[in-house]
C-alpha cells in the first residue's frame, strides 16, 4: 500500500521564478492538503482540495495556487517566488471526513536564491 | 484566529516519563491531534482527542480538556528514538489542521 508521495524531493529556484510541486495521495484517500513548514516552525496550512476543488484556504497570497486531478493527485504552484518561500512543502492526504488523521508525504524542500 | 502554545524544548532521561503540554485558543474547535517529526522527516500521526479524557496508544497517551482549552502528550518508557519534535494541532472546520510551533524532545542516556 503506497503512502503519500511527493516530487521532487529538493528544488532550487531564483527569485521571481515559478515552481510546481506534485503529490500523490495514499491509496483510498481523496482529500489532499498542502502545508508550508519553515525551518524550526510547525507546518502552516496553505489549502485543501477535495473533488478537484479548493475547499479551504489558509492565510497565503494568491501567488500560491493548486489543482487536483481526477485521480486525486494534486499540484501546488507558486508564482513570483520570494526568498521567504524557502521551506519544506508538505502534502497530506485523508478521507474527507477523516479529521483525526492526516498522512503526510516526505515533503519537497524548496530553496529560493 | 487560532493560537497554540507548547514548550519549545524538553529534555528527559531514557526510561523516564515526559509530558508535553499544549494550550490553544481557537474558534470552531473539533479536536486535538499530536504529530511526531524526526529531523528531515515528515510529520507522523500519534494520537487524537475529540472528547475530554485520556487516550492511550502503547507508550503514548494524550489528554484533552475542552473546558480548559488544554491538552498534553505523555510519553512513557522513553527511548532514544523518541528524540524528535512533537506538534499539537487543532482541528478546525473541515479537516484542517492548525499546528503549534512544536516541542523539541531530547532523550539522554
Amino acid at each position: 500500500d503506497a503512502g503519500v508521495t511527493q516530487s521532487p524531493t529538493h528544488l532550487i529556484k531564483t527569485r521571481g521564478q515559478q515552481v510546481t510541486l506534485r503529490c500523490s495521495p495514499k491509496s483510498g484517500h481523496d482529500t489532499v492538503s498542502w502545508y508550508q513548514q519553515a525551518l524550526g516552525q510547525g507546518p502552516q496550512f496553505i489549502f485543501q482540495y477535495y473533488e478537484e476543488e479548493e475547499r479551504q484556504r489558509g492565510n497565503f497570497p494568491d501567488r500560491f495556487s493548486g489543482h487536483q486531478f481526477p485521480n486525486y493527485s494534486s499540484e501546488l504552484n507558486v508564482n513570483a517566488l520570494l526568498l521567504g518561500d524557502s521551506a519544506l512543502y508538505l502534502c497530506a492526504s485523508s478521507f474527507p471526513t477523516g479529521r483525526e488523521t492526516q498522512y503526510f508525504g516526505p515533503g519537497t524542500r524548496l530553496l529560493v536564491l | 484566529g487560532q493560537s497554540l502554545e507548547q514548550p519549545s524544548e524538553v529534555t528527559a532521561v531514557e526510561g523516564a516519563i515526559v509530558q508535553i503540554n499544549c494550550t490553544y485558543q481557537t474558534s470552531g474547535f473539533y479536536g486535538l491531534s499530536w504529530y511526531q517529526q524526526h529531523d528531515g522527516g515528515a510529520p507522523t500521526f500519534l494520537s487524537y482527542n475529540g472528547l475530554d479524557g485520556l487516550e492511550e496508544t502503547g507508550r503514548f497517551s494524550s489528554f484533552l480538556s475542552r473546558s480548559d482549552s488544554y491538552g498534553y502528550l505523555l510519553l512513557q518508557e522513553l527511548q532514544m528514538k523518541d528524540s524528535a519534535s512533537y506538534f499539537c494541532a487543532v482541528i478546525t472546520g473541515a479537516n484542517n489542521l492548525f499546528f503549534g510551533t512544536g516541542t523539541r524532545l531530547t532523550v539522554i542516556p
